[in-house]
């Protein structure tokens, strides 16, 4: 079970706007920056948010970060086929207990 | 252009030992914070270690502690991990990256990622 809970699937289609969720708490989103990452099968992640929502060089402006208290998204407009994915959200947790870089469970992204 | 080819990889027992190795290049290696991240098949990713740049700070996540170590050799531009007592759960595909913020409260931010190398622990 993943410290920051996704949904496990998402989906749309062409031109339409999407939205991922990641869930956490006060010792990772709530206090630290949020990054998302895209993965296509077979291939390493590739970061797409940083900062909780500054897109890297490169990143088309139709992916876009946000976050609020404990919660942060990632918004994918315009959809295009080439955006089926799976999609990570991350984070550095404070936990007494073991500090670390957490991530959640992914979601996969589905474009019908 | 960041180059992090990752090594060592295999086919290792339960209860043993292998050390996987990360050589980087491109950029000024010893000015970064450096992770693995693995992922077991159809799995999700699982941040495992980073160490700072002079080595001074390492973390753990807590399914690893006492069982692996990450180092790295600055003049070799080369990152490590030790693993032992490798149980079937540590199977995965390992990467390392170079994590551009770094450090306690920012980490996270990994700009870029080596190919990966699998470790299968099986019997």
């Amino acid at each position: 079970q993943s410290v920051l809970t996704q949904p496990p699937s998402a989906s749309g289609t062409p031109g339409q706007r999407v939205t991922i969720s990641c869930s956490g708490s006060s010792s990772n989103i709530g206090s630290n920056y949020v990054y998302w990452y895209q993965q296509f099968p077979g291939a390493a992640p590739k970061l797409l948010i940083y900062k909780n929502n500054q897109r890297p060089s490169g990143v088309p402006d139709r992916f876009s970060g946000s976050k609020s208290g404990t919660s942060a998204s990632l918004a994918i407009s315009r959809l295009r086929s080439e955006d089926e994915a799976d999609y990570y959200c991350a984070a550095w947790d404070d936990s007494l207990s073991g500090p670390g870089v957490v991530f959640g469970g992914g979601t996969k992204l589905t474009v019908l | 252009e960041v180059q992090l080819v990752e090594s060592g990889g295999g086919l290792v027992q339960p209860g043993g030992s292998l050390r996987l190795s990360c050589e980087a290049a491109g950029f000024t290696f010893r000015s970064y914070w450096m992770s693995w991240v693995r992922q077991a098949p159809g799995k999700g990713l699982e941040w495992v270690a980073n160490i700072k740049e002079d080595g001074s700070e390492k973390y753990y996540v807590d399914s690893v502690k006492g069982r692996f170590t990450i180092s790295r050799d600055n003049a070799k531009n080369s990152l490590y991990l030790q693993m032992s007592s490798l149980r079937a759960e540590d199977t995965a595909v390992y990467y390392c990256a170079k994590d551009l913020l770094g450090g306690p409260s920012k980490a996270g931010m990994f700009q870029d990622w080596g190919q990966g190398t699998l470790v299968t622990v099986s019997s």
